[in-house]
């Protein structure tokens, strides 16, 4: 079957850096997302991935390994407003995004 | 309009009542999706539509039935509702379903409770 892990909870300090990862197991493989979803709103685009490497937007930086099923979501200089849920996706040979539970971000002062 | 509206915002609902969610999108996109979110699970998929006059089915589509009858819009129908279908449902849309890289655009999504 068709597979996406993330951890589910995670807490870091205002001002570190956290990397969330993301290990996926799909039939075939288009790509890759990062989804921010704070509590109670819809999910907002982050990044996508489709080649091996780092992809970086600011403070916001996504990695792939295809050959390990592996990303991760790595945020910088966090922020109080970080505090969301991330939500990885892979799109498969059907192009149908598959969907992990997402990882539950809890920024402390 | 811009984006994606869904209406209603939330609505209870008397298990075995019909109930329509509706979605209109004003970004001229191709592709559309209706997913259920509930706690401790990921996004799931209950039916898309690749392009107006046709849909699929997605992960759950049991229960529910769409319809896309132009670009624009995108109507979730619920028959006769039961309460394992309380969930939040997002609508979403692309421009593709092939491209990726701007990702899905979603509504604020309808917070359903079925008593």
């Amino acid at each position: 079957g068709q597979n996406i892990d993330q951890p589910t909870e995670m807490t870091a300090t205002e001002g570190a850096i956290v990397q969330i990862n993301c290990t996926y197991q799909t039939s075939g493989f288009n790509g890759l997302f990062w989804y921010q979803q704070h509590a109670g709103e819809a999910p907002t685009f982050l990044s996508y991935n489709v080649l091996d490497g780092l992809e970086e937007k600011g403070r916001f930086s996504s990695f792939l390994s295809r050959s390990k099923g592996y990303s991760y979501l790595l945020l910088k200089e966090l922020q109080m407003k970080d505090s969301a849920s991330y939500l990885c996706a892979v799109t498969d040979s059907n192009y149908q995004l598959i969907w992990g539970a997402g990882t539950k971000l809890i920024i402390k002062p | 309009i811009a984006g994606i509206t869904q209406a209603p915002t939330s609505q209870i609902l008397a298990a075995g009542r019909r109930m329509t969610l509706r979605c209109t999108q004003d970004m001229r996109h191709n592709a559309m999706y209706w997913y259920r979110q509930d706690l401790g699970l990921g996004l799931r998929l209950i039916h898309y539509s690749n392009t107006a006059g046709t849909t699929g089915k997605g992960e759950v589509p049991d229960g529910y039935s769409v319809s896309r009858a132009n670009t624009d819009d995108f109507p979730l129908t619920l028959a006769s509702a039961v309460p394992s279908q309380t969930s939040v449902y997002f609508c979403a849309s692309s421009d593709d379903p092939g491209q990726g890289y701007y990702g899905y655009t979603f509504g604020s999504g309808t917070r359903l409770t079925v008593v």
